[in-house]
C-alpha cells in the first residue's frame, strides 16, 4: 500500500507552460516535504510545509499543503528545461522514518 | 563541498558475491539512513542509525546489514546479492529525527548492478 500517491506519474510539457503535480494520502501528516531528484543524483529538498492551508513560493514554484494536511500540490509557472527531474513528496511516518511518494517524472522540452 | 559522500558511484558485483557500499558525512549529523531506490520507484528505507542505535525496517531482507563505526561513516553490506538487489542505494543524514521536520541530506548514490 502506497501511503503517498503522486500524480501524474509522468509529465512532458513544452518550455514556458505551467503545470501542477499532486501528492495525496488518506492519512494526515504533520508535515510534507518536496524533493527534486536529477538522474544519477540523490534527492534535494525543495520545501517543507507544516501548516494546513500553507502556501510557500520558491521562485517559479508554488507549494500548497491541504487544509486537512492529507495532500499537497506543486505548481510550476513557465517551466524551464532546468526543472526536469523526478519530483518526490515525502512525509514522516514515525519519529525516525520518512516515506516517499511514487514520484512524478517531469520532462521539459525546449 | 560534498557533504554526504558515497563510494563508489557505480558498483558491479556477481550474483552471490558479497559487496559493501560506503557513505561518509562531514555534517556531524546524528542520524544516517540507507534507502534503496529501484528504477522509477520511490526510495525505500532499509534501516537507519540514530547515533549508535540501529533501527532495521521490518521488511528489510536479512541479506542486508549495516555498520556505523563512528559518526562520520556508515556501511551497507549485502551478503549474497541477488538480481533483485540491483538498484540505486542512497545514503542520507539528518541532524535530528525526521518527525521534527528535519531535512534529509542525500549523497549521490551508488548504482549497484548484479550480474
Amino acid at each position: 500500500t502506497q501511503l503517498l500517491e503522486q500524480s501524474p506519474q509522468f509529465l512532458s510539457i513544452q518550455e514556458g507552460e505551467n503545470l501542477t503535480v499532486y501528492c495525496n494520502s488518506s492519512s494526515v501528516f504533520s508535515s510534507l516535504q518536496w524533493y527534486r531528484q536529477e538522474p544519477g543524483e540523490g534527492p534535494v529538498l525543495l520545501v517543507t510545509v507544516v501548516t494546513g492551508g500553507e502556501v510557500k513560493k520558491l521562485k517559479r514554484l508554488t507549494f500548497q499543503f491541504g487544509d486537512a494536511r492529507k495532500d499537497s500540490s506543486l505548481h510550476i509557472t513557465a517551466a524551464q528545461p532546468g526543472d526536469t527531474g523526478l519530483y518526490l513528496c515525502a512525509g514522516p511516518l514515525s519519529a525516525s522514518k520518512i516515506i516517499f511518494g511514487s514520484g512524478t517524472r517531469l520532462s521539459i522540452r525546449p | 563541498d560534498a557533504m554526504v559522500i558515497q563510494n563508489p558511484r557505480y558498483q558491479v558485483t556477481q550474483f552471490g558475491k558479497p559487496v559493501t557500499l560506503s557513505c561518509s558525512q562531514t555534517l556531524n549529523h546524528n542520524v544516517m539512513y540507507w534507502y534503496q531506490q529501484k528504477s522509477s520507484q520511490a526510495p525505500k528505507l532499509l534501516f537507519h542509525y540514530y547515533d549508535k542505535d540501529f533501527n532495521n525496517e521490518a521488511d528489510t531482507p536479512d541479506n542486508f546489514q549495516s555498520r556505523r563505526p563512528n559518526t562520520s561513516f556508515c556501511f551497507l553490506d549485502i551478503r549474497s546479492p541477488g538480481l533483485g538487489d540491483a538498484a540505486m542505494y542512497l545514503c542520507a543524514t539528518s541532524v535530528r529525527k525526521v518527525a521534527l521536520n528535519e531535512k534529509l541530506f542525500f549523497g549521490s548514490g551508488t548504482q549497484l548492478s548484479v550480474l
